[in-house]
């Protein structure tokens, strides 16, 4: 079974321009997570979809900080414009009911924003 | 809401000897906890979950842990360890309720393994 797939594994950028991720979960998964985890800190949640809906969203700066699952599947989150701070891993997951309430995590998105 | 506290940030240890990272949470629901581990430059992968049934919960790679409901804690142990069991550790918990379910975790702990 395909594990969480993310790419790209690495970008590097200047602040002020924008940056966008793409994660495909495991077949099957209806909830879709996307994490930041800042060097020496655990994971932070962003947005969590259910489906193509969002379930919360609550940590997630919209001003600078947009997400979509259009069709239930895959999912962008999209940084415009960057910030310095913004320098993190950003990891998709996915789980569902089957999974036994695990969450399975893609290998990050390794963003630096110089 | 929850929250995870790892008491350690930092644990070296010499290859062989036993090791124990500690954890401990809180929150106004129920939940499931989780330890996760992350080597360099990689995502995170499950080493073992409790979510219901016998407190002693064994997962991959020798580890083991021990969910005390009185102490709200879920320490992780291995009885030797090895280089290879170098890595960050986290602990995280999970809501036991539908909707918003999203794992909150701890800031992890770096496991040091000494030869």
């Amino acid at each position: 079974e395909a594990g969480v797939a993310q790419s790209p594994r690495y970008k590097i950028i200047e602040k002020r321009q924008s940056v966008a991720f793409w994660c495909n979960p495991i077949s099957g998964h209806a909830t879709l997570y996307w994490y930041q985890q800042i060097l020496g800190q655990g994971p932070k949640l962003l947005i969590q979809f259910q489906n193509n809906g969002v379930v919360d969203d609550s940590q997630l700066p919209k001003d600078r900080f947009s997400a979509e699952r259009l069709k239930g599947v895959d999912s962008t989150l999209k940084i415009q414009p960057a910030k310095l701070e913004d320098s993190a891993v950003y990891l998709c997951a996915s789980g569902n009911s089957v999974s036994g309430n695990t969450i399975y995590f893609g290998e990050g998105s390794w963003l630096t924003v110089v | 809401a929850q929250s995870v506290t790892q008491l350690d940030s930092q644990v070296p240890v010499f290859e062989e000897a036993p090791v124990e990272l500690r954890c401990n949470y809180s929150s106004s629901v129920s939940v499931y906890l989780f330890w996760y581990v992350q080597y360099p430059n990689q995502g995170l992968q499950l080493l073992l979950k409790y979510l219901s049934g016998s407190t002693l919960v064994k997962g991959i790679n020798g580890f083991e842990a021990e969910f005390n409901k009185s102490q709200t804690s879920f320490h992780l142990r291995k009885p030797s360890v090895h280089i290879s069991d170098t890595a960050e550790y986290f602990c995280a918990v999970k809501g036991r309720r539908g909707g918003a379910d999203g794992l909150t975790f701890g800031k992890g702990t770096h496991l040091i393994i000494q030869p």
